[in-house]
This record gives structure tokens, C-alpha cells and sequence, in this order.
């Protein structure tokens, strides 16, 4: 089955700094994914996705994410980081029914001044 | 903007109780999901309906039942509420189309005495 895992529980960044997160994927073929952000009580928002052609992909807020095939990998980035990204990030992929998403645990981001 | 819409952001309830959790969304939707999601567990799929009267299995089905007799509408029915059922719970709709994403209300907080 098709599943995601994002090493890292918590990460800690100082405003301005760059950042990375990581999520990867467990999928024979080309796989649909998802990377979204949660605030403190809030519901998940969509970030960026991915499904096929370029590589890199540019989302809201001045995050991308890069597809590595032969790492399977779907990894986050941001140049600079602002106190406001403080959020949880999960990271998806698109399950077998074709219908769910099967999201990873989590990354909670926090931003130091 | 399609909004996903749940009828209590916290809800407070006692064991043996029948508990119903609504959500709407106004996109027109074909496909509705109910998630739980727990501190280091992510988010875990409870049931999905691809249309109305339609409805499947997700991983954690047990101890609750959905309902979907209006495309806008889905709801997510604890028939005995226990404690181990505090959570929080988070409604999501989709097109049908597989690269299209998940869309999330705000979630309800869910504590069971």
C-alpha cells in the first residue's frame, strides 16, 4: 500500500533561515502527493501537489517541494522562513482506492526570533 | 473557495451516547471523508463516499457508521461514544478527479467524559 514517512517529529529554525522538510513515499508507479499545513486549531490547507511533468513544484506562501523519483522523495523547502510558518506539515500521498489520501505523522515546525 | 463546513469546533459528550458529527461542503463535491487525527498517529482515514448512499471502510472504521443522503452533506455517528473516541475529528471533500486535492473544514475537537 501506498504510504508516506516523514523522519522528522519536530524541527527548529530561526526566522530567516532556510528550511526542509522531509517526507517520503512508498509507491511502485508514479504517485499523486500532497503537502499541507495545519495552524494551531485549524483544519488542513493545501500547499502544493504534485502528480506528473516538472520536478518542482511551487506552492502558496513561497514554498516548494522537488519530486525525486529515484529517492522517493517529496521534499519541502523554503528560502526564508517567517515566524508566522510555525504549523504542523504533512505530507500525502494518494492511497490505492485512488479515492484517500494517506497522510504521514507529521513534522511540527517551530520558528525561533 | 470551497469551504468545508463542521457543525461544532468542540463538543463535549458522555460515554454510551449517540454522537452525530456534521459536514457540509458547497463545491459539489463527489467524494467526503472523515479522518481522526491524534498526537503522533497523523491523520487516520475513519469512512469515505464517492456519492451519495455510497460509502466505504477506511482503516479505523470500528465504532462508527456515516451517512450520506444529500451530496453536501456527510456525517460521522459514534453509536456508543468512549473515551478512547476523544479526538480530533476532521471532515475533507474532493472532486472526483484522482490529482484533484483534499479540501478540510476546520475540524471538531471531540471529548467523550
Amino acid at each position: 500500500a501506498q504510504s508516506v514517512t516523514q523522519p522528522d517529529i519536530h524541527i527548529t529554525v530561526s526566522e530567516g533561515a532556510s528550511l526542509e522538510l522531509r517526507c517520503n513515499y512508498s509507491y511502485g508507479a508514479t504517485p499523486y502527493l500532497f503537502w499541507y499545513v495545519q495552524s494551531p486549531g485549524q483544519g488542513l490547507q493545501l500547499l502544493l501537489k504534485y502528480f506528473s511533468g516538472d520536478t518542482l513544484v511551487q506552492g502558496i506562501k513561497g514554498f516548494e517541494a522537488e519530486f525525486k523519483r529515484s529517492q522517493s522523495s517529496f521534499n519541502l523547502r523554503k528560502p526564508s522562513v517567517h515566524w508566522s510558518d510555525a504549523a504542523e506539515y504533512f505530507c500525502a500521498v494518494r492511497s490505492n482506492s485512488g479515492y484517500a489520501l494517506n497522510f504521514g505523522k507529521g513534522t511540527s515546525l517551530l520558528v525561533t526570533p | 473557495d470551497v469551504k468545508v463546513t463542521q457543525s461544532s469546533r468542540y463538543l463535549v459528550k458522555r460515554t454510551g451516547e449517540k454522537v452525530f458529527l456534521e459536514c457540509v461542503q458547497d463545491m459539489d463535491h463527489e467524494n467526503m471523508f472523515w479522518y481522526r487525527q491524534d498526537p503522533g498517529l497523523g491523520l487516520r482515514l475513519i469512512y469515505f463516499s464517492y456519492d451519495v448512499k455510497m460509502k466505504e471502510k477506511g482503516d479505523i472504521p470500528e465504532g462508527y457508521s456515516v451517512s450520506r443522503e444529500k451530496k453536501e452533506r456527510f456525517s460521522l455517528i459514534l453509536e456508543s461514544a468512549s473515551t478512547n473516541q476523544t479526538s480530533m475529528y476532521l471532515c475533507a471533500s474532493s472532486q472526483s478527479q484522482l490529482r484533484q486535492p483534499q479540501h478540510f473544514g476546520d475540524g471538531t475537537r471531540l471529548s467523550i467524559l
